[in-house]
């Protein structure tokens, strides 16, 4: 039972414009989540985090929306660069240290 | 910088076979944890441990047992390494609070053949 979902398993954006990914979880117990990143060969690095008390945070180019009704976060990445192209994942906790992760979006940025 | 090292990039293992995957954090930090990434289904716990000595299944323990003999290394193990046991293993590690981040090593693809 999956219980994170990032139903899009890849994007293609253009540089300079938007990329917006999206994910789904149906426990409604998660109170925290966080997004991550992969490059290949390497593991995936943290980028951003939203607690369950807010419905949005921002670290640069980077923001994270939380809708708690619809069970819904997006990561928005403006404007999009080459080096954001990547796999990322999203990832969600309650109660303790143990993630629950999604399936991953394989983002591609066209020059 | 944080860094988690894992002891092999790539390894080769025949049906049978027992499996050491050695990872080792050099930040102190209190938890380590064992993943494993399969195309389509994301990033899996199998493991993971809260201090010395301490563990505790995640979502696919089935087929691998743990051991933390020490803070700073934990190791995953395959007793019987079977083919449905190829992937990528993933060890990470945090401090102690459950928002902490995770720092993770670059991975140990595991074929088993």
């Amino acid at each position: 039972d999956q219980q994170v979902k990032q139903n899009s398993p890849s994007l293609s954006v253009q540089e300079g414009r938007i990329s917006i990914l999206n994910c789904d979880y149906t426990n409604s117990m998660f109170d925290y989540f966080l997004w991550y990143k992969k490059y290949p060969a390497e593991g995936p690095t943290f980028l951003i985090s939203i607690s369950s008390i807010k419905d949005k945070n921002e670290d640069g180019r980077f923001t994270v929306f939380l809708n708690k009704s619809a069970k819904h976060l997006s990561l928005h990445i403006v404007p999009s660069q080459p080096g954001d192209s990547a796999v990322y994942f999203c990832a969600a906790n309650f109660g303790n240290e143990k993630l629950t992760f999604g399936t991953g979006t394989r983002l591609t940025i066209i020059p | 910088d944080v860094k988690v090292t894992q002891s092999s990039r790539y390894l080769v293992k025949r049906t049978g076979e027992k499996v050491f995957l050695e990872c080792v954090q050099d930040m102190d930090h209190e938890n380590m944890f064992w993943y494993r990434q399969d195309p389509g289904l994301g990033l899996r716990l199998i493991y993971f441990s809260y201090d010395v000595k301490m563990k505790e299944k995640g979502d696919i323990p089935e087929g691998y047992s743990v051991s933390r003999e020490k803070k700073e290394r934990f190791s995953l193990i395959l007793e019987s390494a079977s083919t449905n046991q190829t992937s990528m293993y993933l060890c990470a590690s945090s401090p102690s609070g459950r928002t902490d981040t995770q720092y993770f090593g670059p991975g140990t693809r595991l074929t088993v053949l």
